[in-house]
């Protein structure tokens, strides 16, 4: 079982839907990241969370949601997003807050239509 | 512009033969961090370097940190088809928890 499972890997979606993404870790860590890559650029952390609460809102469109139950889990939600969205979501999750050393899921896959 | 900027931006590379990569920042660096990733996949934590002069090896990659420079180097010496794969740069650019990423170099290994 891998640290940090991602589901789904791949998603496409049209500007009127509504969906969820999914970040799991076992890791026993106490921060977990939502991070955006799209091609040819630097990675966006988009949201920070430590110990289940927010901690970091990176000027991120009201358009993607993020939600932590627990420390174990993030979701990331998403609703009338646009085609510049589409992208590599990458979630990771550290140790604690104040660390560079992340664990990274494998990715979800995005495609807005 | 970017605080992370990483050169060259793409590389091919015969197998065997060796390769280096450069990660400059145009802040001061508190820790610089290497990661490789497979295309579409998350990335895989390689090194973390904390001080200058800092130098790190793990198999045939070897990471140094230049801090006066605000550089990191990343030397791969007899590159194999398993070196191949995206490399990143991050650093904390300021000194919170934040990490900032370069854009990667892609590295390709010709057999």
């Amino acid at each position: 079982e891998t640290g940090v499972t991602q589901t789904p890997r791949h998603l496409v979606m049209g500007m009127t839907n509504k969906k969820s993404l999914k970040c799991e870790q076992h890791l026993g860590h106490n921060a977990m990241y939502w991070y955006k890559q799209s091609a040819k650029k630097p990675l966006e952390l988009m949201f920070v969370y430590s110990l289940e609460e927010r901690v970091e809102n990176n000027s991120v469109p009201s358009r993607f949601s993020p939600e932590c139950p627990n420390s174990s889990h993030l979701f990331l939600h998403l609703h009338t997003l646009q085609p510049e969205d589409s992208a590599l979501y990458l979630c990771a999750s550290s140790q604690v807050r104040q660390a560079g050393e992340l664990f990274f899921g494998e990715g979800s896959r995005l495609t807005v239509l | 512009s970017q605080e992370l900027e990483q050169s060259p931006q793409s590389l091919i590379v015969q197998e065997g033969k060796n390769l280096t990569i450069n990660c400059t920042s145009s802040k001061t660096l508190y820790g610089l961090y290497w990661y490789k990733q497979k295309y579409g996949e998350g990335l895989i934590f390689l090194m973390m370097l904390q001080k200058g002069g800092e130098e790190k090896s793990h198999e045939k990659i070897t990471a140094k940190l230049d801090e006066k420079k605000q550089q990191s180097s990343l030397h791969i010496t007899a590159s194999q088809p398993s070196h191949a794969g995206i490399y990143l740069c991050g650093a904390g650019i300021s000194n919170d928890y934040k990490l900032s990423f370069g854009a990667g170099t892609t590295v390709t290994v010709r057999a």
